[in-house]
């Protein structure tokens, strides 16, 4: 079936570094993807929307030159935080829809989990 | 904007008694989507309803849509240890999730 793959699982930085979160489809093609946001409890709060050869679509108060997106091909998007600090650790997560497939699924990757020190 | 409601947020039972959840929107939906995700892990697709008083099983699993598609249910028959997780509805495909309903199953 289809995967999607998040790259790193965890990562822990200092404030003030930037991290970049892969997401890849290995195995369809994602002319879109979605990132979401999970704090603790929580619910998966969509951050934006990655469209392959444009720019990404953001979610009302989302910072677009804070969570930097770039879908350079049609199985990879990232998503770069810039200038982290401690505010903007959580659990960041991808997912992407196979249009090949009639279920309206959408596939997760596994996530990725930022620590800000 | 819309939103959807879900409810309980936290629900505990002992292995082998029912379990339900519920999702409300505040408008009407096209489809409601279903996803389970367990205890440090991500979201896995389990169901779409897209018709009107739509319902549709799994196993142990019963999923509801509303007639006026604007609420859904997700109900668990003689739970088991292996449907602890976090159940997530999600209306408007990958825009809106209920905030999730947590299972705790007690053996």
């Amino acid at each position: 079936g289809a995967v999607v793959s998040q790259h790193p699982s965890r990562v822990i930085c200092k404030s003030g570094t930037s991290v970049k979160i892969e997401c890849r489809s290995l195995d369809f093609q994602a002319t879109t993807m979605f990132w979401y946001r999970q704090f603790p409890k929580k619910s998966l709060m969509l951050m934006a929307t990655s469209n392959e050869g444009s720019k990404a679509t953001y979610e009302q108060g989302v910072e677009k030159d804070k969570f930097l997106i770039n879908h350079a091909s049609l199985t990879l998007s990232t998503l770069t935080v810039t200038s982290a600090h401690p505010e903007d650790s959580s659990f960041y997560i991808c997912s992407a829809r196979d249009s090949t497939k009639g279920t309206g699924e959408l596939f997760f990757g596994e996530g990725s989990r930022l620590t800000v020190l | 904007g819309q939103q959807v409601m879900q409810i309980p947020q936290y629900q505990h039972v002992q292995e082998g008694e029912d379990f339900t959840t519920y999702c409300n929107s505040s408008t009407t939906l096209s489809n409601i989507q279903w996803y389970k995700q367990r205890p440090g892990g991500h979201p896995v697709f389990l169901i779409q309803l897209v018709k009107s008083g739509e319902v549709k099983k799994q196993k142990r699993l019963t999923f509801q849509f509303g007639e006026a598609k604007k609420n859904s249910s997700l109900h668990i028959t003689a739970t088991q240890t292996t449907d602890v997780g976090t159940y997530f509805c999600a209306g408007r495909g990958e825009v809106t999730f209920g905030i999730g309903t947590k299972l705790q199953v007690i053996p």
